[in-house]
Protein backbone atom coordinates (compact mmCIF):
# COMPACT_ATOMS: atom_id res chain seq x y z
CA UNK A 1 0.00 0.00 0.00
CA UNK A 2 1.47 3.76 -0.77
CA UNK A 3 1.93 5.97 2.03
CA UNK A 4 1.57 9.42 2.72
CA UNK A 5 2.50 11.44 -0.35
CA UNK A 6 3.70 14.87 -0.05
CA UNK A 7 4.22 17.20 -3.17
CA UNK A 8 6.51 18.98 -3.77
CA UNK A 9 9.11 17.92 -1.41
CA UNK A 10 11.00 20.89 -1.83
CA UNK A 11 9.29 24.74 -2.44
CA UNK A 12 10.82 27.77 -2.08
CA UNK A 13 8.60 31.23 -2.56
CA UNK A 14 9.18 35.24 -2.39
CA UNK A 15 7.68 36.62 0.02
CA UNK A 16 3.71 37.73 -0.73
CA UNK A 17 3.48 34.63 -2.76
CA UNK A 18 0.83 31.97 -3.07
CA UNK A 19 2.16 28.64 -2.31
CA UNK A 20 -0.08 25.34 -2.40
CA UNK A 21 0.86 22.27 -0.91
CA UNK A 22 -0.48 18.99 -1.77
CA UNK A 23 -0.67 15.89 -0.23
CA UNK A 24 -2.48 12.37 -1.14
CA UNK A 25 -3.37 9.99 2.01
CA UNK A 26 -3.46 6.86 2.44
CA UNK A 27 -5.89 4.93 0.28
CA UNK A 28 -9.16 4.28 3.08
CA UNK A 29 -7.97 6.47 5.53
CA UNK A 30 -10.81 8.96 7.32
CA UNK A 31 -8.85 11.35 8.87
CA UNK A 32 -5.97 14.02 7.38
CA UNK A 33 -3.84 16.61 9.25
CA UNK A 34 -1.71 19.23 8.48
CA UNK A 35 1.26 20.03 10.70
CA UNK A 36 3.73 22.32 10.46
CA UNK A 37 6.99 21.56 12.09
CA UNK A 38 9.51 23.92 12.88
CA UNK A 39 12.90 23.60 15.82
CA UNK A 40 11.35 25.99 18.32
CA UNK A 41 7.90 25.40 17.79
CA UNK A 42 8.07 21.80 16.90
CA UNK A 43 4.98 19.63 15.45
CA UNK A 44 1.68 22.38 15.30
CA UNK A 45 -1.61 21.46 14.52
CA UNK A 46 -2.82 23.41 11.19
CA UNK A 47 -5.91 21.34 10.35
CA UNK A 48 -7.90 18.45 10.81
CA UNK A 49 -10.26 17.14 8.68
CA UNK A 50 -13.23 13.89 9.19
CA UNK A 51 -14.49 12.22 6.25
CA UNK A 52 -13.74 15.57 4.52
CA UNK A 53 -15.50 17.85 6.68
CA UNK A 54 -12.81 20.47 8.24
CA UNK A 55 -13.27 19.34 12.20
CA UNK A 56 -10.21 22.12 13.51
CA UNK A 57 -8.52 25.39 11.42
CA UNK A 58 -5.76 26.21 13.81
CA UNK A 59 -6.79 28.90 15.43
CA UNK A 60 -3.63 31.32 14.95
CA UNK A 61 -3.24 29.76 11.40
CA UNK A 62 -6.74 31.09 9.93
CA UNK A 63 -5.65 34.14 8.41
CA UNK A 64 -3.05 33.07 5.57
CA UNK A 65 -3.85 29.30 6.14
CA UNK A 66 -6.29 27.84 4.34
CA UNK A 67 -6.90 23.80 4.09
CA UNK A 68 -9.07 22.03 1.66
CA UNK A 69 -9.98 18.16 1.26
CA UNK A 70 -10.90 18.09 -2.48
CA UNK A 71 -12.29 14.51 -2.30
CA UNK A 72 -10.81 11.38 0.00
CA UNK A 73 -7.81 11.20 -1.64
CA UNK A 74 -6.71 14.86 -2.22
CA UNK A 75 -5.98 17.58 0.41
CA UNK A 76 -4.16 21.36 -0.38
CA UNK A 77 -2.63 23.80 2.15
CA UNK A 78 -2.73 26.85 0.54
CA UNK A 79 -0.53 29.60 2.11
CA UNK A 80 -1.56 33.40 1.09
CA UNK A 81 0.24 35.47 1.08
CA UNK A 82 4.12 33.73 2.28
CA UNK A 83 5.86 35.32 4.77
CA UNK A 84 9.87 34.55 5.72
CA UNK A 85 8.30 33.22 8.88
CA UNK A 86 6.48 30.32 7.38
CA UNK A 87 9.32 28.85 6.77
CA UNK A 88 9.27 25.01 7.93
CA UNK A 89 8.42 21.70 7.00
CA UNK A 90 4.70 21.18 6.32
CA UNK A 91 3.78 17.32 7.33
CA UNK A 92 0.48 15.95 6.19
CA UNK A 93 -0.68 12.71 7.93
CA UNK A 94 -3.45 10.36 7.41
CA UNK A 95 -5.32 7.78 10.21
CA UNK A 96 -7.76 5.36 9.98
CA UNK A 97 -11.20 5.50 11.59
CA UNK A 98 -10.90 4.11 15.20
CA UNK A 99 -7.69 3.66 15.13
CA UNK A 100 -5.01 5.74 16.98
CA UNK A 101 -1.98 5.54 14.49
CA UNK A 102 -0.99 8.49 12.48
CA UNK A 103 1.00 7.95 9.04
CA UNK A 104 3.04 11.33 8.04
CA UNK A 105 4.21 11.90 5.03
CA UNK A 106 8.18 12.90 4.15
CA UNK A 107 7.18 16.75 4.20
CA UNK A 108 7.49 19.84 2.13
CA UNK A 109 10.32 21.59 3.59
CA UNK A 110 9.06 25.56 2.86
CA UNK A 111 11.83 28.36 2.27
CA UNK A 112 10.33 31.66 2.06
CA UNK A 113 12.94 34.70 1.06
CA UNK B 1 -3.76 23.87 24.77
CA UNK B 2 -2.57 21.11 26.99
CA UNK B 3 0.80 20.51 27.63
CA UNK B 4 3.30 17.63 26.96
CA UNK B 5 7.03 18.55 27.71
CA UNK B 6 9.76 16.19 26.56
CA UNK B 7 13.83 15.94 28.15
CA UNK B 8 16.29 16.31 27.28
CA UNK B 9 16.28 18.52 24.63
CA UNK B 10 19.39 16.08 23.11
CA UNK B 11 21.26 13.46 23.55
CA UNK B 12 24.52 11.16 22.77
CA UNK B 13 25.27 7.90 23.80
CA UNK B 14 28.02 5.35 23.62
CA UNK B 15 26.73 2.20 21.34
CA UNK B 16 25.69 -0.48 23.31
CA UNK B 17 24.61 2.17 25.95
CA UNK B 18 21.24 2.01 27.30
CA UNK B 19 18.77 5.63 26.18
CA UNK B 20 16.12 7.29 28.25
CA UNK B 21 13.75 10.07 27.22
CA UNK B 22 10.74 11.34 29.38
CA UNK B 23 7.60 13.02 28.54
CA UNK B 24 5.37 14.59 31.24
CA UNK B 25 1.54 15.29 30.55
CA UNK B 26 -1.33 17.62 31.88
CA UNK B 27 -4.41 15.90 31.07
CA UNK B 28 -5.02 13.05 33.36
CA UNK B 29 -7.89 12.16 30.60
CA UNK B 30 -5.04 11.19 28.21
CA UNK B 31 -5.34 7.22 27.69
CA UNK B 32 -3.14 6.61 24.73
CA UNK B 33 0.64 7.81 24.84
CA UNK B 34 2.55 7.03 21.47
CA UNK B 35 6.14 7.97 20.57
CA UNK B 36 7.11 8.65 17.16
CA UNK B 37 10.67 8.39 15.69
CA UNK B 38 11.75 10.52 13.19
CA UNK B 39 14.91 10.20 10.81
CA UNK B 40 16.23 13.37 9.23
CA UNK B 41 13.96 13.66 5.78
CA UNK B 42 11.37 11.68 6.74
CA UNK B 43 8.17 12.15 8.59
CA UNK B 44 7.86 10.72 11.94
CA UNK B 45 6.58 7.25 12.13
CA UNK B 46 5.17 5.59 14.75
CA UNK B 47 7.49 3.50 17.04
CA UNK B 48 5.66 1.91 20.40
CA UNK B 49 2.60 3.24 22.22
CA UNK B 50 0.96 2.42 25.69
CA UNK B 51 -2.47 2.81 26.67
CA UNK B 52 -2.80 4.40 30.26
CA UNK B 53 -4.27 1.01 31.56
CA UNK B 54 -0.86 -0.67 31.17
CA UNK B 55 2.81 0.39 33.17
CA UNK B 56 5.27 -0.77 30.60
CA UNK B 57 5.37 -2.10 26.78
CA UNK B 58 8.07 -3.77 25.44
CA UNK B 59 8.74 -3.92 21.68
CA UNK B 60 12.01 -5.07 21.07
CA UNK B 61 14.72 -3.24 22.37
CA UNK B 62 12.46 -0.94 23.26
CA UNK B 63 10.24 -0.12 26.40
CA UNK B 64 7.96 2.46 27.13
CA UNK B 65 6.91 2.63 31.29
CA UNK B 66 3.62 4.83 31.97
CA UNK B 67 3.49 6.08 35.78
CA UNK B 68 -0.61 7.47 36.26
CA UNK B 69 0.56 9.33 39.42
CA UNK B 70 3.15 11.17 38.98
CA UNK B 71 1.61 11.75 34.59
CA UNK B 72 5.10 11.07 33.24
CA UNK B 73 5.83 8.41 30.21
CA UNK B 74 9.43 7.30 29.16
CA UNK B 75 10.97 5.93 26.59
CA UNK B 76 14.63 3.05 27.38
CA UNK B 77 16.38 1.88 24.66
CA UNK B 78 18.75 -0.47 25.09
CA UNK B 79 21.52 -2.08 23.33
CA UNK B 80 21.29 1.43 21.16
CA UNK B 81 22.77 1.54 18.00
CA UNK B 82 23.73 4.18 15.42
CA UNK B 83 21.07 3.59 13.12
CA UNK B 84 18.49 4.57 16.29
CA UNK B 85 20.35 8.21 15.56
CA UNK B 86 17.20 10.44 15.27
CA UNK B 87 14.24 12.27 16.90
CA UNK B 88 11.60 11.21 19.17
CA UNK B 89 8.84 12.75 20.29
CA UNK B 90 5.97 11.32 22.44
CA UNK B 91 2.10 12.52 22.08
CA UNK B 92 -0.80 12.50 23.66
CA UNK B 93 -4.42 12.93 22.27
CA UNK B 94 -7.20 15.05 23.30
CA UNK B 95 -10.27 16.02 22.79
CA UNK B 96 -12.10 12.54 22.16
CA UNK B 97 -8.74 11.41 20.70
CA UNK B 98 -9.29 13.26 17.52
CA UNK B 99 -6.47 14.86 17.69
CA UNK B 100 -2.84 15.00 19.42
CA UNK B 101 -0.29 17.34 21.15
CA UNK B 102 2.88 16.54 20.56
CA UNK B 103 6.19 16.99 22.62
CA UNK B 104 8.97 18.93 21.26
CA UNK B 105 11.05 16.21 20.35
CA UNK B 106 14.41 14.56 21.89
CA UNK B 107 17.40 14.73 19.45
CA UNK B 108 19.26 11.36 19.87
CA UNK B 109 22.68 10.48 18.66
CA UNK B 110 24.21 7.34 19.40
CA UNK B 111 27.81 7.09 18.31
CA UNK B 112 30.16 3.91 17.91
Amino acid sequence: DAGVTQTPRHEVAEKGQTIILKCEPVSGHNDLFWYRQTKIQGLELLSYFRSKSLMEDGGAFKDRFKAEMLNSSFSTLKIQPTEPKDSAVYLCASRDRGQNTLYFGAGTRLSVL
Amino acid sequence: QQQVRQSPQSLTVWEGGTTVLTCSYEDSTFNYFPWYQQFPGEGPALLISILSVSDKKEDGRFTTFFNKREKKLSLHIIDSQPGDSATYFCAAPYTGNYKYVFGAGTRLKVIA
